[in-house]
């Protein structure tokens, strides 16, 4: 069965100091997409990054940057410089690629979430 | 740039009553889906759906529950007999379903069961 570790439950920073958050996964499947949704207080889910499990390059974009390691089945999240606004709950989740009907039908397997507070 | 529309934003109702939430998928997509988070916890997946029939659901998606595409563009979840227990935001998503597709949510439909 597949499972997300999302092992810190809570962090609080400081405006400008840069954050990690962790996600670890568990999976037998050799192809499976992890991804990163941010969860503001609004409520929505955010779309932040898609991952296949062939594609081990980091990435960056803007402050964000993912550090993908399938050697450690790691999927960690970095926010540089964080702001007030970047206060919200950060979902990590695993999906294998199939179902019934095959192609790209996400059965998404999500972690507890991470609650990041950015203090001004 | 496209979004998944659901209504309403938060439905009341009482406990043995029947709802149903409703969502309009991004107009070119294939696949959708149903999630659901209780209060404070992670979100699950409920079912997902592709040429008009069930693809995968989860053990929480028990006979209470079904979807339906009735038109071209609504998906919509049905509860037949609500419980207390069903008290959570439902979300839903739906995808293209070509490969490095993302997977896009709505801004979900919060369902308070009294």
């Amino acid at each position: 069965a597949q499972k997300v570790t999302q092992a810190q439950t809570e962090i609080s920073v400081v405006e400008k100091e840069d954050v990690t958050l962790d996600c670890v996964y568990e999976t037998r499947d050799t192809t499976y997409y992890l991804f990163w949704y941010k969860q503001p207080p609004s409520g929505e889910l955010v779309f932040l990054i898609r991952r296949n499990s062939f594609d081990e390059q980091n990435e960056i974009s803007g402050r964000y940057s993912w550090n993908f390691q399938k050697s450690t089945s790691s999927f960690n999240f970095t926010i540089t410089a964080s702001q007030v606004v970047d206060s919200a709950v950060y979902f990590c989740a695993l999906s294998e690629r199939g179902g019934y009907s095959g192609g790209s039908n996400y059965k998404l397997t999500f972690g507890k979430g991470t609650l990041l507070t950015v203090n001004p | 740039e496209p979004e998944v529309t659901q209504t309403p934003s938060h439905q009341v109702t009482q406990m043995g009553q029947e709802v149903i939430l409703r969502c309009v998928p991004i107009s070119n997509h294939l696949y959708f889906y149903w999630y659901r988070q209780i209060l404070g916890q992670k979100v699950e997946f409920l079912v997902s759906f592709y040429n008009n029939e069930i693809s995968e659901k989860s053990e929480i998606f028990d006979d209470q529950f079904s979807v339906e595409r009735p038109d071209g563009s609504n998906f919509t979840l049905k509860i037949r007999s609500t419980k207390l227990e069903d008290s959570a935001m439902y979300f839903c998503a739906s995808s293209p379903g070509t490969y490095n597709s993302p997977l896009h949510f709505g801004n979900g439909t919060r369902l308070t069961v009294t």
